[in-house]
């Protein structure tokens, strides 16, 4: 079975703190993915990437910033953690750009 | 840019009532996903449609695609409490260098009273 997993299911920071959130896949897949969750708003796009160390911005890639340095790790930065931030993160991984793409728990972040 | 619309957004029924949710493209997509979100959950991937008219079931759930391939629906036959969550579905849209990726639909809230 396809496992992705996140570092956290919560957590809570201040405003301005430098936030990462760590997203791990072990199907070997070449693409990666990070949306929020918003109620009514669906799954927003952040960003994903398609190669090791390549990046492609999402819908709604302003105040984020990603880094992928081995193909089963994608990680989320907040550089500096606002309020409108808060919201329900998932990562997703998936073997082919357009096919199944295999979602982690999430991170519900809270920003204070 | 290129728009993947569902309806409705909410629905609540009976149990044993049948359900349907309206998947809507902008664009003609080369194939069309469902994703299933139980409550407190993550989305978790029920089928992909292909072929112009394509037609799938899964037990109490069909999945058509249309014609022209610029829209798709999910029918829950009587529905049971097991179906709440929301249902996803998900088409390819250009993406830069990257070729394409998936865009998905804001769902649709499945609720169920027994």
């Amino acid at each position: 079975d396809v496992k992705v997993t996140q570092s956290s299911r919560y957590l809570v920071k201040r405003t301005g703190e430098k936030v990462f959130l760590e997203c791990v896949q072990d199907m070997d897949h070449e693409n990666m993915f990070w949306y929020r969750q918003d109620p009514g708003l669906g799954l927003r796009l952040i960003y994903f990437s398609y190669d090791v160390k390549m990046k492609e911005k999402g819908d709604i890639p302003e105040g984020y910033s990603v880094s992928r340095e081995k193909k089963e790790r994608f990680s989320l930065i907040l550089e500096s953690a606002s309020t409108n931030q808060t919201s329900m993160y998932l990562c997703a991984s998936s073997r082919l750009l357009r096919g199944t793409q295999y979602f982690g728990p999430g991170t519900r972040l809270t920003v204070l | 840019g290129q728009q993947v619309m569902q309806i409705p957004q909410y629905q609540h029924v009976q149990e044993g009532e049948d359900f349907t949710t309206y998947c809507n493209s902008s664009t003609t997509l080369s194939n069309i996903q469902w994703y299933k979100q139980r409550p407190g959950g993550h989305p978790v991937f029920l089928i992909q449609l292909v072929k112009s008219g394509e037609v799938k079931k899964q037990k109490r759930l069909t999945f058509q695609f249309g014609e022209a391939k610029k829209n798709s629906s999910l029918h829950i036959t009587a529905t049971q409490t097991t179906d709440v969550g929301t249902y996803f579905c998900a088409g390819p849209q250009g993406r830069g260098q990257a070729g394409t990726a998936l865009i998905f639909g804001k769902g649709t809230t499945l609720s169920v009273s027994s």
